[in-house]
């Protein structure tokens, strides 16, 4: 069974810090993976996605994350951080050639961003 | 181009009423998905469907819970005598062929059972 990890439920960094939000999952087969940011009272949206073409993958808002088959982690990154970007990410994996098309998502890591 | 609608955004229902959570996913979307988030925990998959058929609902449970996505309308979640433990986030969210495209999620209907 797929599983994501996401270490650290909570993340402080002050303005204009790096941010760097941790993901490692477990698939037995090359994964689809994404990350997802929820506001309060609100739905997922996709910041970015991996589906085995370039390792290095590009979002919305400033983020990126990097793909790394050899460390099985998909860690989301912004050069520096914003008061906006507070809110819940959601890393999530699902098997790109299985039967099922549900995710798996990790715990969420709570995103602080401090003045 | 409204994005997936879900309705109500709030429900409240004594324990043994029925619930009934609606999604209308974006237009041109043909694969339907129902997640429930339990407070503090990720996103749970429960159900996907396209029209008229349901292809994974390995996440639902067995008893009270089931979903339709008819060839007309919108996608229904429905929970029979619910239970204080059904109180939740349900989100829809939907893609126009599949995974690899990435979802798009509606804001979901927070169910509280009192």
């Amino acid at each position: 069974a797929q599983s994501v990890t996401q270490l650290g439920s909570h993340v402080s960094v002050s303005e204009g810090a790096l941010v760097l939000l941790r993901c490692n999952y477990s698939s037995s087969v090359p994964p689809y993976l994404f990350w997802y940011v929820q506001y309060p009272n609100q739905g997922l949206q996709l910041l970015l996605k991996y589906t085995s073409a370039a390792t290095l993958v590009k979002g919305i808002n400033g983020f990126e994350a990097e793909f790394k088959k050899s460390e099985t982690s998909f860690h989301l990154t912004k050069p520096s951080a914003h008061m906006s970007d507070a809110a819940e990410y959601f890393c999530a994996v699902s098997d790109s050639g299985g039967g099922a098309d549900g995710l798996t998502f990790g715990k969420g890591t709570h995103l602080i961003i401090q003045p | 181009n409204a994005g997936v609608m879900q309705n109500p955004r709030h429900l409240v229902r004594r324990r043994g009423q029925e619930a009934r959570l609606r999604c209308s996913p974006m237009k041109g979307h043909s694969h339907v998905y129902w997640y429930r988030q339990l407070p503090e925990e990720g996103l749970k998959f429960m159900v996907y469907l396209q029209k008229e058929n349901i292809i994974d609902e390995s996440g639902m449970p067995k008893e009270r819970f089931s979903a339709e996505f008819p060839k007309e309308g919108p996608s229904i979640l429905r929970i029979q005598q619910v239970v204080r433990g059904d109180s939740a986030a349900y989100f829809c969210a939907s893609s126009p062929n599949g995974v690899s495209y990435g979802y798009t999620f509606g804001s979901g209907t927070r169910l509280t059972v009192v």
